[in-house]
C-alpha cells in the first residue's frame, strides 16, 4: 500500500525558517518525481515546487522562488522542503504529492499525503 | 503562466442529477489536464487525467472531455459520495496551475 506522510509543520514567526519532510513507502520512490502543493485555509490548491526522480530537474512557483528549496533523499525515501524568509501568506497545509507517471511531460498526482500545517504569524 | 478558470464556483444539485463542471485554460494546453475531487479535511483524489482518461477505481459515472482551452467534468448521476470540491489542473507547462475549484453541494 502506498503511503505518503508529511511532518515538520508548525507555528513560526515571519522571517523565520522551517523544514517540512515527507516519507514515502509502498512504491519505488526513486523512480518518481515528487512535488509540494499547498492549500491556504479555506482556499484552493497552489503548486509550490517539484523535483525529478534524480534531482536533475527542479521547479518552483514564482511566489517561493529564492526562499524555498526542495530536495530528496532516495535512500531514505524522503522529500524535503526548506522554507526560509517565511511570510504570513505562506500559511497553508502543505501536501506532498507523487507524480503518477515516470514521463517528465505528464505531471499529475495519483497519491497525496494528508498534509502538514505551516502557520506563519507573529 | 497558464490561468485556469473553473465555473461555476458553487453548484447546487440533487441526487441523481447530471452535473457538468467547466474548466477554461488561458492558452492551448492540448489534452494535458487532470481533475481532482477533494472533501473537507482530506487530500485531493485523482479522477481524470489526459482530459478524458478515468483513473483506476474511479466510478464510471465520472467522465472528462475537451481539448485545447475548454474542458468539462461530467457526473452522470450525482451520488451522496460526490458532494465535494472539484479542481482542474493543467500540466502543459510549468508553473503547474489549478482552477479555483467548484464546490458541489445540495
Amino acid at each position: 500500500e502506498v503511503q505518503v506522510v508529511e511532518s515538520g509543520g508548525g507555528l513560526v514567526q515571519p522571517g523565520m525558517s522551517l523544514r517540512v519532510s515527507c516519507t514515502a513507502s509502498g512504491f519505488f520512490f526513486e523512480y518518481f518525481a515528487m512535488h509540494w502543493v499547498r492549500q491556504a485555509p479555506g482556499k484552493g490548491l497552489e503548486w509550490v515546487s517539484g523535483i525529478s526522480w534524480n534531482s536533475g530537474k527542479i521547479d518552483y512557483a514564482d511566489s517561493v522562488k529564492g526562499r524555498f528549496t526542495i530536495s530528496r533523499d532516495n535512500a531514505k525515501k524522503s522529500l524535503y522542503l526548506q522554507m526560509n524568509s517565511l511570510r504570513v501568506e505562506d500559511t497553508a497545509l502543505y501536501f506532498c504529492a507523487v507524480v503518477a507517471t515516470t514521463s517528465s511531460n505528464e505531471v499529475y498526482y495519483d497519491y497525496w499525503g494528508q498534509g502538514t500545517l505551516v502557520t506563519v504569524s507573529s | 503562466d497558464i490561468q485556469m478558470t473553473q465555473s461555476p464556483s458553487t453548484l447546487s444539485a440533487s441526487l441523481g442529477d447530471r452535473v457538468t463542471i467547466t474548466c477554461r485554460a488561458s492558452q492551448n494546453i492540448g489534452g494535458w489536464l487532470a481533475w481532482y475531487q477533494q472533501k473537507p479535511g482530506k487530500p485531493p483524489k485523482l479522477l481524470v487525467y489526459e482530459a478524458s482518461s478515468l483513473h483506476s477505481g474511479v466510478p464510471s459515472r465520472f467522465s472528462g472531455s475537451g481539448s485545447g482551452t475548454e474542458f468539462s467534468l461530467i457526473i452522470s448521476s450525482l451520488q451522496p459520495d460526490d458532494f465535494a470540491t472539484y479542481y482542474c489542473q493543467q500540466y502543459k507547462s510549468f508553473p503547474l496551475t489549478f482552477g479555483g475549484g467548484t464546490k458541489v453541494e445540495i
